[in-house]
């Protein structure tokens, strides 16, 4: 039963660029979650999402980052015109119910490098 | 605003070793805590979780505590072993919170020299 599979590994673009991280849940898990890490940093929230829904991004920065999570395929996070201070290392979730005390599985993140 | 902090933020011990790492919250107001791991390059594995309502969670050498009133919780790691080595988090689920909203604290990398 493969976990939660994120890719790429490893992402390096230029300032001004898109990066378009990608998010495959554990199987049979509807709910995802996506963290940020910056250096010296502890883990941040970002966006909690659903199938086709977005349920809490109180954490998404308001410009240039987006979420979707479609019917079919991963959810992907999307971050426009790249910035320095965008290089981390993003952290995505999931679990399969919608019931609070439920723990999430972790994949194993996708590091971007702004040049 | 919820604070998590973790202390200390490194710790080196000897094999065989009990240990004790804390996690400290500023609001009480939580639905569980969780302890993680984490090990270099890669994403986090639960450990524990503890529910507002439960005091303390055990699994195999690992022992997690809960005091909300107070804030805190403790991870207690029994007869540390070189394969321990990893970095702790622990992180909280805040009342009114979306399940998925984790506020974490920094961590405290621990190294288990053999």
């Amino acid at each position: 039963n493969a976990g939660v599979m994120q890719n790429p590994r490893h992402l390096v673009r230029r300032r001004g660029q898109e990066a378009r991280l990608r998010c495959s849940p554990m199987k049979g898990h509807s709910h995802v979650y996506w963290y940020r890490q910056l250096p010296e940093e502890g883990l941040k929230f970002m966006v909690y999402l659903q199938k086709e829904n977005i349920i809490d991004e109180s954490g998404m920065p308001k410009e240039r980052f987006s979420a979707e999570f479609p019917k079919e395929g991963p959810s992907i996070l999307r971050i426009q015109q790249v910035v320095r201070g965008d290089s981390a290392a993003y952290f995505c979730a999931s679990s399969p119910l919608q019931e609070i005390n439920q723990p999430q599985h972790f994949g194993d993140g996708t590091r971007l490098s702004i040049l | 605003k919820q604070e998590v902090t973790q202390i200390p933020a490194a710790l080196s011990v000897p094999e065989g070793e009990n240990l004790v790492l804390n996690c400290s919250f500023t609001d009480s107001a939580i639905y569980n805590l969780q302890w993680f791991r984490q090990d270099p390059g890669k994403g986090l594995t639960s450990l524990l979780l503890i529910q507002s309502s439960q005091r303390e969670q055990t699994s195999g050498r690992l022992n997690a505590s809960l005091d909300k009133s107070s804030g805190r919780s403790t991870l207690y790691i029994a007869a540390s072993q070189p394969g321990d080595s990893a970095t702790y988090l622990c992180a909280v689920t805040n009342y009114g919170g979306s399940q998925g909203n984790l506020i974490f604290g920094k961590g405290t990398k621990l190294s288990v020299k053999p």
